[in-house]
């Protein structure tokens, strides 16, 4: 069964950095584009980035443009989100999310981790 | 960037009756790329829809999506009580992939 497992989330102040990971099991990591998603304290969902299977392509979200990166490495089957000069909204649970379409461009997730909690506080 | 706008933001319904989630985008959505989600409290999103109408493995039939263009409709007939959740539509026809904000589905 697919597993996304997420990590590296915690507490830290404005300005500061974080990098999340996601673990992957039991799916083909290399072949398959990832995103992150997340979502703030009682609020709705919000796309943040994208890359490609070969991370030939990234997208990333006007909101953390400029501060977060997405990377992956497949030979360890791990997607990233080095996070920089954090703010306070950038306070959320932090989704890794598997694309839907094998070597796609960045379409809708069909498979989900359990999240990891990132808080932006002094 | 393609707004989402779901409504009602809330819905009261009764389980065994149908419950009817609208979805309309700002901008025409020509391949129909327009996936729905649920989440129940302290779980991950879900993926129920994709392509505007195409069940996710394992969703049962009595769950469907319908439209195309920029308005979208999720249908749960005879809710169960596993569907009371919120849900969320998004578009991902053009960067950036946007979500609406979610329709709560409530028992009545």
């Amino acid at each position: 069964q697919v597993q996304l497992v997420e990590s590296g989330g915690g507490v830290v102040q404005p300005g500061g950095s974080l990098r999340l990971s996601c673990a992957v099991s039991d799916f083909n990591f290399r072949t398959w584009g990832m995103h992150w998603v997340r979502q703030a304290p009682g609020k709705g969902l919000e796309w943040v980035a994208f890359i490609r299977y070969d991370g030939s392509s990234k997208f990333h979200a006007d909101s953390v443009k400029g501060r977060f990166t997405i990377s992956r490495d497949n030979s360890k089957n791990t997607l990233f989100l080095q996070m920089d000069s954090l703010r306070g909204g950038d306070t959320a649970m932090y989704y890794c999310a598997k694309d839907g379409y094998i070597r796609g461009w960045g379409n809708y997730q069909d498979v989900w981790g359990n999240g990891v909690t990132v808080t932006v506080s002094s | 960037e393609i707004v989402m706008t779901q409504s009602p933001a809330t819905l009261s319904v009764s389980p065994g009756e149908r419950a009817t989630l609208s979805c309309r985008a700002s901008q025409n959505l020509r391949r129909n790329y327009l996936a729905w989600y649920h989440q129940k409290p302290g779980q991950a999103p879900r993926l129920l829809i994709s392509g505007a109408s195409s069940r996710a493995t394992g969703i049962p039939d009595r769950i469907s999506g319908s439209g195309s263009g920029t308005e979208f409709t999720l249908t749960i007939s005879s809710l169960q009580s596993e569907d009371f959740a919120v849900y969320y539509c998004q578009q991902y026809e053009d960067w950036p992939i946007t979500f609406g904000q979610g329709t709560r589905l409530e028992i009545k």
